[in-house]
């Protein structure tokens, strides 16, 4: 079955640089890939997703991006600010069922 | 719309208890999704039910574990005989075919 591996695990930045969040997943099937937000508490909520005949999507400060010939992924950050600070989770869709395989995620603080 | 709702928020357990977990998810949407979260283990996928009908049940830990969905707005998680290995917050989640799954605010489980 799919699989989904995310890198780095926890990621620390100063307020304003980047952060990049990479995921690589096994099933050559798998065609959509979301990226949640988790903050402290809270329940996961999707912030961008990209299908699999798109490379690259943006939306403001965020922007993902997808290489399917390498099976990965990966999720960017602009000018971060203390609020992106929270677990980010990435994930894989493998078939038409709208089930998802997560990525154990990554812990991002940023220092003010 | 109120989005998926779960109940109870919180549960506090001993040990051998019946726990039952419960999820409306958003009106319309068509699938439904159990999550387990774990510090260890991240976040799991349980189950999940395409129009009433449970599709995947090969994330369920072991037979202590059920669920049903009896009709298009609710659906139970059970635990029989619960144990402290199972305590961790349990997300439903719901969505309309491949694409976005809105998560409910979650159970904290603790079994004691």
């Amino acid at each position: 079955g799919e699989n989904v591996e995310q890198h780095p695990s926890t990621l620390s930045v100063q307020e304003g640089d980047s952060a990049v969040i990479k995921c690589t997943y096994s099933d050559s099937a798998s065609n959509y890939f979301p990226w949640y937000k988790q903050e402290l508490g809270k329940r996961p909520q999707l912030i961008i997703d990209i299908r699999s005949n798109v490379g690259e999507k943006k939306d403001q400060r965020i922007a993902v991006t997808l290489n399917k010939t390498a099976k990965h992924f990966s999720l960017h950050i602009t000018e971060t600010q203390p609020e992106d600070s929270a677990v980010y989770f990435c994930a894989a869709s493998p078939d038409n069922t709208g089930k998802l395989i997560f990525g154990q995620g990554t812990t991002l603080q940023v220092k003010p | 719309d109120a989005g998926v709702i779960q109940s109870p928020r919180h549960e506090v357990t001993e040990m051998g208890q019946e726990v039952t977990l419960r999820c409306k998810p958003i009106s319309g949407h068509n699938s439904l999704f159990w999550y387990r979260q774990t510090m260890m283990r991240g976040l799991e996928l349980l189950i999940y039910f395409n129009n009433n009908v449970p599709i995947d049940d090969s994330g369920m830990p072991e037979d202590r574990f059920s669920a049903k969905m009896p009709n298009a707005s609710f659906s139970t998680l059970k635990i029989q005989p619960s144990e402290p290995r199972d305590s961790a917050v349990y997300f439903c989640a719901s969505s309309l075919q491949v694409g976005e799954q809105y998560f409910g605010p979650g159970t904290r489980l603790t079994v004691t």
